[in-house]
């Protein structure tokens, strides 16, 4: 079945260490995109991916990359210069950009600054 | 920006009881989706809806779009533990790149 899959489902990360989240999908979606989720807030975009070679930064990108060096894969880095890391990261992917394509996401990454 | 609110935040029903949660756009929708979340969980689409007036239900939950694209409403009929989550609203952009979601309505059902 083709879904998407986020690993690892925890991930601690001591204070000034870099981190990477994998987010990888099998449904041929051109469009992927990472979400930081955090209790009250919703969900709010970090980096969005259109199609590979290309990602864009969304509303709370400073601290974090991303690579879209292959269509299926579109890993996280959190950086140490990410203030608040602790949060449950979601990955998503549609089928295309814009309007009109809704999302599948994954089942999410909870990362714990120790 | 395009904004949607849910309401309300949260909710607490007893197990059986019928309970609505809306979703209100500050813009005319392209289209909206339903989303549930378990807790700790990824998201799982319910629904998505695009015309004015449109109605769609799965088992005992039931989604609305108004006729002016601005408002909708997911109600849950008998509502059962297994829907208890916390439910979400989006919408693709009218304008812009962003996909949209609503803060969330966390449901619990006691049984």
């Amino acid at each position: 079945d083709g879904g998407i899959t986020q690993s690892p489902k925890y991930l601690f990360r001591k204070e000034g260490q870099n981190v990477t989240l994998s987010c990888e999908q099998n449904l041929n979606h051109d469009a992927m995109y990472w979400y930081r989720q955090d209790p009250g807030q919703g969900l709010r975009l970090i980096y969005y991916s259109q199609i590979v070679n290309d990602f864009q930064k969304g509303d709370i990108a400073e601290g974090y990359s991303v690579s879209r060096e292959k269509k299926e894969s579109f890993p996280l880095t959190v950086t140490s210069a990410q203030k608040n890391p602790t949060a449950f990261y979601l990955c998503a992917s549609s089928i295309g950009f814009g309007a009109g394509y809704g999302y599948t996401f994954g089942s999410g990454t909870r990362l714990t600054v120790v | 920006s395009q904004e949607l609110e849910q309401s309300p935040q949260s909710l607490i029903v007893q197990e059986g009881k019928n309970l609505t949660i809306n979703c209100t756009s500050s813009k005319t929708l392209y289209g909206l989706y339903w989303y549930k979340q378990k807790y700790g969980e990824g998201l799982i689409f319910l629904m998505m809806l695009q015309k004015g007036g449109e109605e769609k239900s799965h088992e005992k939950i039931t989604a609305k779009l108004d006729e002016k694209k601005q408002q909708s409403s997911l109600h849950i009929t008998a509502s059962q533990p297994s829907h208890a989550g916390i439910y979400l609203c989006g919408a693709p952009p009218i304008d812009g790149n962003q996909f949209y979601f609503g803060t969330g309505t966390s449901l619990t059902v006691i049984p």
